[in-house]
């Protein structure tokens, strides 16, 4: 089975400073692996994907995320936060070689905070 | 205009009420999408649809039902809505190629 971990419920990180939020993976085959973030009282809008190729994957909003097999991560990150970017970050997994309907797995989301 | 929308964005009901939750999207995608959210266990697949005739449970379908109208329209179900199920509910969709999926802004349901 798939899942995803989120280990931080949330992240604080100062108005200027680098912020990271993390996100690690488990599945059998191949990951197709998303980021995606929730501003309050709004759906989830996709920030970036990886599926293969490089390593690290530029998105949108200036966020990045830097995958990582052997440690089964992938991490968002951005070099410089701003106060526009406080939300809920959720990372989600499909395994390509599942067959059948590869369904994506969201982690439980993590709340960032920037503070001006 | 929203690619994703759905109706109503809030509501509140009593145990037993049938209640239906709309969406509707103009992306033109096949794949459409029903999740819950809630706090601490982030969100939930209840049922998908891959075109008007495939319609699928995901993790946890019991006290809902789906219905297709068209390749734009996917209705989500509460025959008889009982409290557990108050919580956010998500309607998303994805092309073909089952890639990155387009949410709508939610609908609140609580049941008193």
């Amino acid at each position: 089975a798939q899942s995803v971990a989120q280990p931080e419920d949330q992240v604080n990180v100062a108005e200027g400073n680098p912020l990271t939020v993390k996100c690690t993976y488990s599945v059998s085959g191949n990951p197709y692996l998303f980021w995606y973030v929730q501003y309050p009282n709004r759906g989830l809008q996709f920030l970036l994907k990886y599926i293969t190729g490089d390593n690290l994957v530029k998105g949108s909003y200036g966020f990045e995320a830097e995958f990582n097999k052997s440690q089964t991560s992938f991490h968002l990150k951005k070099p410089s936060a701003l106060v526009s970017d406080s939300a809920l970050y959720f990372c989600a997994v499909r395994d390509l070689n599942s067959g059948g309907y590869q369904k994506v797995t969201f982690g439980i989301g993590t709340k960032l905070q920037v503070i001006p | 205009d929203a690619d994703v929308t759905q109706t109503p964005r809030n509501r509140i009901t009593k145990t037993g009420k049938r209640i239906m939750l709309e969406c509707s999207q103009t992306k033109g995608h096949d794949r459409m999408y029903w999740y819950r959210q809630d706090p601490g266990l982030g969100l939930r697949l209840i049922y998908y649809s891959f075109d008007v005739k495939d319609i699928n449970k995901g993790e946890i379908s019991d006290g809902y039902s789906v219905s297709r109208q068209a390749q734009a329209k996917f209705s989500l179900s509460l025959e008889s809505a009982i409290p557990n199920q108050t919580a956010l509910y998500f309607c998303a969709t994805s092309g073909t190629s089952g890639r990155e999926q387009f949410f709508g802004p939610g609908t609140r349901l609580t049941v008193l």
